[in-house]
């Protein structure tokens, strides 16, 4: 049993360049999230997805975007990274947001030099 | 605006010293109150769900309770192994933030031996 994978493991990208951080999982959770976590900041919600067909956004959003591409898949987009997006992003799925416990992915670690 | 504030930011302990970690929170609607322990290098891993005032949870070493504004994780005789970062979450749900899954900035707990 997979859980939540999460790929890339580890990128770097130079200022400017795009990416797409995928997410899946395999429990069929309605509900999705991605986080990043910086030193000493805890976990900040970027996005999420309570049910298939809706995203909404958290508490840092800008410069993100997101796709749930179907109840396994949500997938999270830089468009034009910036060195202030380095940091390392988790995604987690939830059978009901909220309500039930979050499974976390391994992590993606970001570099944007 | 959902807000977790967790104290202290770092806590340092002898092995055999018990203490507690607090966790404050503000939410419209309090769908579910979670504790996770995160080691480094890993992705948060759920201890504890708690859904209204006056419960409590134990596993080992940990123990979990709830009023309407905060929460307080003891932790009893504690081993150097249950040395980590401890994270508190709340759970939205009120109207457009349903679903949401708000985490606090942590508290890295250090067991000496």
């Amino acid at each position: 049993n997979a859980g939540v994978t999460q790929t890339p493991k580890f990128q770097v990208l130079k200022t400017g360049q795009s990416m797409t951080l995928q997410c899946a999982q395999d429990m069929n959770h309605n509900s999705m999230y991605w986080y990043r976590q910086d030193p000493g900041m805890g976990l900040r919600l970027i996005y999420y997805s309570a049910s298939e067909g809706t995203t909404d956004k958290g508490e840092v959003p800008n410069g993100y975007n997101v796709s749930r591409l179907n109840k396994r898949e949500f997938s999270l987009r830089l468009e034009s990274a910036a060195p202030s997006q380095t940091s390392v992003y988790f995604c987690a799925s939830s059978e009901h947001g909220g309500l039930a416990e979050a499974f976390f992915g391994q992590g993606t670690r970001l570099t944007v030099v | 605006e959902d807000q977790v504030t967790q104290s202290p930011e770092a806590l340092r302990l002898q092995e055999g010293e018990s203490s507690s970690l607090n966790c404050s929170y503000t939410v419209s609607g309090l769908r579910g109150l979670f504790w996770y322990r995160q080691d480094p290098g890993k992705g948060p891993e759920f201890l504890f769900t708690l859904y209204s005032a006056g419960e409590e949870k134990e596993k080992e070493r940990l123990k979990a309770t709830l009023t309407k504004k905060e929460s307080f994780l003891h932790i009893t005789a504690p081993k150097p192994e249950d040395s980590a970062t401890y994270l508190c979450a709340v759970g939205n749900a009120g109207g457009t933030s349903y679903g949401k899954l708000t985490f606090g900035q942590g508290t890295i707990l250090t067991v000496h031996p």
